[in-house]
């Protein structure tokens, strides 16, 4: 079993689709993380929970909604994406721990069609 | 803002040889953490290397280190000893020591091993 698990690992949505994004750690992290990772570009951070409250939102379109219901748990909800959005989605956890964080744990993405 | 560039889009090494990944960055703090991940064609990222920007001494694990030069803001990876399953993508990413964790990555290297 490994530390961050992410479901579908593929996904193929219509622009009127809505669908959702589900990432579980099983590592007693406190912080969780969604990236985009585009061709060519640097991983883009979306969001940041950090003991189940979102601290950081990179101003990411509203059609892409966070939720992470616990500790363990986060999700993304999509809905009326572009094709531009098309991307590898990694989620992301580790322990928030002030001055002495560790380092970021990563699931294996979902690859995100947009059609 | 951070922000971290890889210069190397691709990096090719004979099995066996050393190779040696590009990496600099640009910050005004003085305490930081700096990280190379791999990224495999399984998609998920793992974590090679980690230096804390106090630390004088370059870090290693096994075949992998890396030249840390604080002043010229410069992170290297150096791979010794080239193995076949080192082919992957290589990440640099920069982490501000305090506050929420937030990675900033660069574009990646793509490392080819030649049997």
């Amino acid at each position: 079993e490994t530390g961050v698990t992410q479901t579908p690992r593929h996904l193929v949505m219509g622009m009127t689709n809505k669908k959702s994004l589900k990432c579980e750690q099983h590592l007693g992290h406190n912080a969780m993380y969604w990236y985009k990772q585009s061709a060519k570009k640097p991983l883009e951070l979306m969001f940041v929970y950090s003991l189940e409250e979102r601290v950081e939102n990179n101003s990411v379109p509203s059609r892409f909604s966070p939720e992470c219901p616990n500790s363990s748990h986060l999700f993304l909800h999509l809905h009326t994406l572009q094709p531009e959005d098309s991307a590898l989605y990694l989620c992301a956890s580790s322990q928030d721990s002030g001055s002495l964080p560790t380092e970021a744990f990563f699931g294996q993405g979902t690859r995100l069609t947009v059609v | 803002a951070q922000t971290v560039t890889q210069s190397q889009p691709e990096m090719s090494v004979q099995e066996a040889e050393t190779v040696t990944l590009s990496c600099t960055y640009d910050t005004s703090e003085s305490d930081y953490y700096l990280f190379w991940y791999k990224q495999p064609p399984s998609r998920q990222m793992i974590l090679v290397i980690r230096q804390e920007a106090y630390k004088q001494q370059n870090a290693t694990e096994n075949r992998f280190s890396v030249n840390f030069q604080k002043a010229a803001k410069s992170f290297s990876l150096k791979i010794s000893d080239s193995q076949l399953g080192d082919a992957a993508m290589y990440f640099c990413a920069y982490r501000y020591t305090f506050g929420n964790e937030k990675l900033t990555f660069g574009t990646g290297t793509r490392l080819t091993i030649i049997p």
